[in-house]
């Protein structure tokens, strides 16, 4: 496809299960973001990756979070024992050239937890 | 490290009025600054953009901001607001600074809901 592509569109999980969270960036993209959101909040950045570079994992809120891309294609961001809190929108992002070029929005995962 | 404050989270305003959306960032090197939207049950769109040159950036949909580096700011402005403008406002800054993890890495602010009343 054309866009950034996210799958599930929707899960809803029991609390303790672990969960997996895709992305598919647009192809030829060397940067790819994972961000959150929750209800009436910002968004909330989780992880970064830039090409063959050690990701910036400075915004992953515990160690039950952990994201991961092969090359520069597909990402997987794992939630383990999943809390209510963890119950957000989770975006993906991806572009050309990190930071100087738009970035392209997935529509998301949404993630109840209950 | 840096960081984007939007000054409202929340602005209402009538059909035609002008309307501007405060963004203000903070970084020990220099930024590229965007401000992205985000309507209704929708996924998230790039408004405009600043990387250099004129301080005066103009977007999509007669949207328009302005950086200013004194100010450390980037504020965005249109002068006749229509109902198809309700949304939330994303602004946004990456991170320039050389040989770390993060550059090039995006950081938003926490948006700012226009609603705009006939």
């Amino acid at each position: 496809g054309a866009g950034v592509s996210q799958s599930p569109s929707n899960k809803v999980t029991e609390k303790g299960k672990d969960v997996e969270l895709r992305c598919d960036p647009i192809s030829g993209h060397t940067a790819l973001y994972w961000y959150r959101q929750r209800l009436g909040q910002g968004l909330e950045f989780l992880i970064y990756f830039q090409g063959n570079s050690a990701p910036d994992k400075s915004g992953l809120p515990s160690d039950r979070f952990s994201a991961e891309r092969t090359g520069e294609s597909v990402s997987t961001l794992t939630i383990q024992r999943t809390q209510q809190e963890d119950s957000a929108v989770y975006l993906c992002a991806s572009s050309f050239m990190a930071g100087y070029t738009e970035a392209f929005f997935g529509q998301g995962t949404r993630l109840t937890v209950v | 490290a840096q960081s984007v404050t939007q000054l409202d989270s929340q602005v209402p305003v009538f059909e035609e009025a002008p309307v501007e959306l405060r963004c203000n960032y903070s970084s020990s090197v220099s930024v590229y600054l965007f401000w992205y939207v985000q309507y209704p049950n929708q996924g998230l769109q790039l408004l405009l953009k600043y990387l250099s040159g004129s301080t005066l950036v103009k977007g999509i949909n007669g949207f328009e901001a302005e950086f200013n580096k004194s100010q450390t700011s980037f504020h965005l402005r249109k002068p006749s607001v229509h109902i198809s403008d309700t949304a939330e406002y994303f602004c946004a800054v990456s991170d320039l600074e050389a040989g770390g993890t993060s550059y090039g890495k995006l950081t938003f602010g926490q948006g700012t809901i226009l609603t705009v009343h006939p």
